[in-house]
């Protein structure tokens, strides 16, 4: 069955510095997502992108984010320069239609900021 | 926007008794409910969702029930066993994006 990845799996940063998430969202689907969680919290959305373009995004994706889709598999979110309170889990997600659709997650980055 | 609430935060049931969890919406636009099983580091699992049109779903020891009119859904599982200890989350969407609830942990003793 396919599926959602993520690469790397861990990350630490200094303050200050950028950081790349990578994510291959599974083939087929047409929208993708990034949602972050903050240890022991609940997940919460950051942005979707379809069609080359951002369709939605929170008030935590500020201007420090940025998401690109460089080639045909890879769909990347950019954080320019990494606050301490940027530290979570920081999950892609992938659906081949926008609504009613089951959302399948990849396994996560984790992105320690000190 | 959709705010989603959810309840108990912790759960702690015995081995082979029922578990509930529930969870309210704001926004009646919403009409795609899912619920996701989380282990300590793993990424989120669907387990069931259910869509505005039905009411109740069933798989195996795990139902859904759904109440547009309240603004409420509802997990359900049964015959609960160790493995199902996890944290549950339940969430909302109108249009793509998953507002999430704030999640219950759910401890099956043996």
């Amino acid at each position: 069955e396919p599926e959602v990845t993520q690469t790397p799996s861990h990350q630490v940063t200094q303050m200050g510095q950028e950081v790349i998430l990578r994510c291959v969202p599974i083939s087929n689907h047409l929208y993708f997502y990034w949602y972050r969680q903050i240890l022991g919290q609940k997940v919460e959305f950051l942005v979707s992108f379809y069609n080359n373009e951002i369709s939605e995004k929170s008030e935590i994706f500020d201007d420090q984010f940025s998401v690109e889709r460089p080639d045909g598999s890879n769909f990347t979110l950019k954080i320019r320069s990494t606050k301490l309170e940027d530290s979570a889990m920081y999950f892609c997600a992938s659906t081949y239609g926008a609504n009613q659709e089951t959302q399948y997650f990849g396994p996560g980055t984790r992105l320690l900021v000190l | 926007g959709e705010n989603v609430e959810q309840h108990p935060s912790t759960l702690s049931v015995q081995e082979g008794d029922s578990a509930v969890i529930k969870c309210t919406y704001s926004d009646s636009a919403s009409n795609y409910f899912p619920w996701y099983k989380q282990e300590l580091g793993k990424r989120p699992q669907l387990i069931i969702d259910i869509r505005s049109n039905v009411g109740e779903k069933k798989d195996q020891r795990i139902a859904v029930t759904l109440n547009k009119t309240a603004k409420h859904f509802s997990l359900h599982i049964t015959e609960t066993q160790p493995e199902d200890s996890a944290v549950y989350f339940c969430a909302a969407s109108g249009f793509q994006k998953l507002v999430f609830g704030t999640g219950t942990r759910l401890l099956v003793s043996p």
